[in-house]
């Protein structure tokens, strides 16, 4: 059974620090999401990557976030420095087009807390 | 632009009653209509999707039928479970790029 793949799981650190976020998409699959999800914004969009290409990044805050896809196995999501507003659950999902939609898989989240 | 409505949660039923969460959208063309489910502590799943007007999606004993004069794709179960308790998740996906427009979920609470 195929499945999306984070690191780490939990994740608490301090203000100022870095902070990377591992995902690892399901084998075959050619476009990663990454999202953030809070009590206040619900679930938001924060850029997403089609063969290894970002294609569109503009929910994630440039100054602080970046986002990378070094091989078709591994996509980075990297915060530095961290502020207690980030702290969110920040999750990956892979998937594949299906006609005019990608049918999504989430992996299970890093919950990040930054104090 | 697109967007998507769900009714507003928590919605609290017993054991064996009848469930549905209402989603209404807004969007150009002809977009492909979700719902994911998210159980506690974990990440969202595909529960169902319909991709044209009329579909009906199916799973789990979950259905929603994609209803174009409405702009409508709301979720029923006949009888839910304990286990159904959930975060349940309206979305959309339009023509002009593959992104998920997503409504802002519905918790849903079972009580035995």
């Amino acid at each position: 059974d195929a499945r999306v793949t984070q690191t780490p799981r939990h994740k608490v650190t301090e203000m100022g620090q870095e902070v990377t976020m591992r995902c690892q998409p399901i084998l075959g699959h050619n476009t990663v999401f990454w999202y953030r999800q809070t009590m206040m914004q619900g679930l938001e969009l924060l850029a997403y990557f089609r063969n290894r290409a970002p294609l569109d990044d503009s929910g994630m805050p440039k100054d602080r976030f970046s986002a990378e896809m070094p091989d078709a196995t591994l996509a980075t999501l990297k915060i530095q420095p961290s502020e207690p507003r980030d702290s969110a659950v920040y999750f990956c999902a892979s998937g594949l087009p299906q006609g005019n939609f990608y049918e999504q898989y989430f992996g299970p989240g890093t919950r990040l807390t930054v104090t | 632009g697109d967007s998507v409505t769900q009714m507003e949660g928590p919605v609290t039923l017993s054991e064996e009653a009848f469930l549905t969460i209402n989603c209404t959208y807004t969007a150009t063309g002809y977009p492909s209509l979700f719902w994911y489910v998210q159980y506690p502590g974990e990440g969202l799943q595909l529960l169902l999707k319909a991709t044209k007007a009329d579909d009906k999606g199916s799973n789990k004993g979950f259905e929603a039928t994609y209803r174009k004069e409405t702009t409508s794709f709301h979720l029923e179960k006949g009888s839910v479970q304990v286990s159904d308790s959930a975060v349940y998740f309206c979305a959309l996906s339009g023509d002009s790029n593959y992104q998920l427009i997503w409504g802002a979920g519905t918790k849903l609470i079972i009580k035995p």
